[in-house]
């Protein structure tokens, strides 16, 4: 069964710090993979989007890395804002006879407290 | 322009009552999402229609749950016999998935502001 497993759940740290969000998971190859930024009671906005060949991508202060061999990605945060609290949801899409099919992570539920 | 729209933003019904959700895609976008996110969870496929294609129903949770949509305009989403556990905000999503021979694009999901559920 197709996972994406995030790591840590919840997080909390201080404005300014940067942080580190990862995330293992089980299918291979993909589509894309991709990070997005889900602030309470609003629909979940992409931040970056990978495909399987690519190493690192920026959006600002987001910078998204995968490891095809060790099957981890992660989200580094520079600078945490308070308006970053929120939940990050990665997410694995897989394309299988014409279709998509998406794989959620747990999501990590971060706090930027000043 | 014009974003993913949803309607309606919110619906408490009774347990056993059918509802229907409405989805508004981006103009042009080839490619409509629905997806459940239950309080305090991360967020759950239910099906993905492409074009003309026969959608990806994999998602759904049961067969109270179905979805339409005509063409690549307007999706709506049925919960028949809703129950308590049918209560979380659904969203829809659109982008412009694009299948071009071997290979495929990348694609930006944009998403509706949801359909909060309350099954009451």
């Amino acid at each position: 069964k197709n996972q994406v497993e995030q790591s840590p759940q919840s997080l909390i740290i201080l404005e300014g710090k940067n942080c580190t969000l990862q995330r293992n998971y089980t299918v291979s190859p993909f589509s894309n993979l991709r990070w997005y930024k889900q602030d309470t009671g609003r629909g979940p906005v992409s931040l970056t989007i990978m495909t399987f060949s690519e190493n690192t991508k920026s959006n600002g202060r987001y910078t998204a890395t995968l490891d095809a061999d060790t099957k981890q990605s992660s989200l580094h945060i520079t600078a945490s804002q308070l308006s970053d609290s929120a939940s990050y949801i990665c997410v694995v899409t897989v394309n299988s006879g014409g279709y998509q099919k998406v794989t959620f992570g747990t999501g990590t539920k971060l706090q930027v407290i000043p | 322009g014009a974003g993913v729209s949803q309607s309606p933003s919110n619906k408490v019904t009774e347990k056993g009552k059918d509802v229907e959700l409405r989805c508004d895609p981006i103009s042009g976008h080839t490619a409509l999402y629905w997806y459940r996110q239950r309080l305090g969870q991360g967020l759950e496929f239910l099906i993905y229609f492409q074009g003309n294609s026969a959608p990806d129903k994999s998602g759904l949770p049961s067969d109270r749950f179905s979805a339409e949509r005509t063409g690549e305009s307007v999706s709506t989403l049925t919960i028949q016999r809703t129950q308590q556990e049918d209560s979380a905000v659904y969203l829809c999503a659109s982008s412009l998935a694009v299948w071009g021979g071997l290979r495929n694009r990348t694609d930006t999901q944009y998403f509706g502001p949801g359909t909060r559920l309350t099954v009451l």
